[in-house]
Formats: C-alpha cells, sequence, structure tokens
C-alpha cells in the first residue's frame, strides 16, 4: 500500500539550532516529493520539492531535503531555525501513475527562545 | 504570479443542508482536485478530475459528494447533505499535466457543519 509516514509529531528546538523532520514512504518504482509548511490557520505553502535530479534540493527560507531512494527517505533540514519557522510540516508524496498526493500525518515543529 | 483562488474562505451550515465550495484553478491547468483537512489531523485527497470526468476517488469521496467543472473557469465540490464530520478545511487544487507536474494549491475553504 501506498504510504508516508512523518514519525516525529512534534520536535522542539531552541532558536538557532539545526533541525531534522524525517520523512518516509513506501516503496515505489516513481515518485515524486514534496514539502508543506502550514502555518496556524492558514493554506499549504511549497517548501520545496523533488521532481526528478540531483537528490538535494533547496528550498524557500534555507529548507533543504534529501531524497534517498535506497532509504525510502525524503527528510527535512534546516542548519539555523527562527522563531518563525514555528508551524506544522507536513511531507507529500506523489505515486508516478496516481493522481492524488499523499500526506503525511505532520509534523509541528516548534522553536523555542 | 496566477493561483488558485476559492471561495467562500469560510462556510457555516446547518446539518442536512446542501453547500458548494468553489473553486478558480489556474488558468492554463487541466487537472482539478479537492482535498480535505479535518482540524488537528493531515490532509487528506478526495478526488481528481479531466477532461470533465472524475480521474480517481478516495473513499472518502461518496455518493453524497459531487464536482463539477460548470464553466471554463470555475470547479465546484457540492455535499449534498452536510454532516457534523464534514466540517474541514477544503482545499482545491491544480496541475497542468499528471505526471510531475506540481500541485498548486488553494487557501482553502472551512467548512462548519453545525
Amino acid at each position: 500500500a501506498q504510504s508516508v509516514t512523518q514519525l516525529d509529531s512534534q520536535v522542539p528546538v531552541f532558536e538557532e539550532a539545526p533541525v531534522e523532520l524525517r520523512c518516509n514512504y513506501s516503496s515505489s518504482v516513481s515518485v515524486y516529493l514534496f514539502w508543506y509548511v502550514q502555518y496556524p490557520n492558514q493554506g499549504l505553502q511549497l517548501l520545496l520539492k523533488y521532481l526528478s535530479g540531483s537528490t538535494l534540493v533547496k528550498g524557500i527560507n534555507g529548507f533543504e531535503a534529501e531524497f534517498n531512494k535506497s532509504q525510502t527517505s525524503f527528510h527535512l533540514r534546516k542548519p539555523s531555525v527562527h522563531i518563525s519557522d514555528t508551524a506544522e510540516y507536513f511531507c507529500a508524496v506523489h505515486y508516478s501513475g496516481t493522481y492524488k498526493y499523499i500526506f503525511g500525518t505532520g509534523t509541528r515543529l516548534k522553536v523555542l527562545a | 504570479e496566477p493561483e488558485v483562488t476559492q471561495t467562500p474562505s469560510h462556510q457555516v451550515t446547518q446539518m442536512g443542508q446542501e453547500v458548494i465550495l468553489r473553486c478558480v484553478p489556474i488558468s492554463n491547468h487541466l487537472y482539478f482536485y479537492w482535498y480535505r483537512q479535518i482540524l488537528g489531523q493531515k490532509v487528506e485527497f478526495l478526488v481528481s478530475f479531466y477532461n470533465n470526468e472524475i480521474s480517481e476517488k478516495s473513499e472518502i469521496f461518496d455518493d453524497q459528494f459531487s464536482v463539477e467543472r460548470p464553466d471554463g473557469s470555475n470547479f465546484t465540490l457540492k455535499i449534498r447533505s452536510t454532516k457534523l464530520e464534514d466540517s474541514a478545511m477544503y482545499f482545491c487544487a491544480s496541475s497542468v499535466g499528471q505526471g510531475a507536474g506540481e500541485q498548486y494549491f488553494g487557501p482553502g475553504t472551512r467548512l462548519t457543519v453545525t
């Protein structure tokens, strides 16, 4: 079955510290991978995407993610977080041959002063 | 930059009433989608629509739901007889193609069923 797992429901981290938010998906021949951020009572904002090519992708707000096909992972990283990064982060996977995105359950990032 | 728009931003309705959520996809996009997010939960796929037909739907998308592209610009989601559990944020999305093309999400409509 196609599924996306975000193991960490909440991640507290101090300001200016690095952070990694984990995302794993069930194996498939071809996938397209996305990270979205959602601020309270707002919509989904695309942070970054992997469609093909380099496995290290850079996105907005200093975020980056690495596609690891053998580990079926697409972890999101930021070297130094700010208070304003406090939000919910969703990993999404588009399996080739389907129409839908499958979202993970989300990780709530809380940046502490 | 073109964007997906949705109206209304917030809809309150009574249980059993019909609601129509409206979306204007990006003008050159051909594939359209609805997703929903119950408060505090993940985003779930409802339906995809292409060439005036449903191309894929989830188990959630039962007979009380329908979608339509009534004209060249709007894409609607109708819930025939709303239930309390239909309360959620509903996101519309559109894409140029089905494959590697990115789906662009609208800001969402918050539906509250009382």
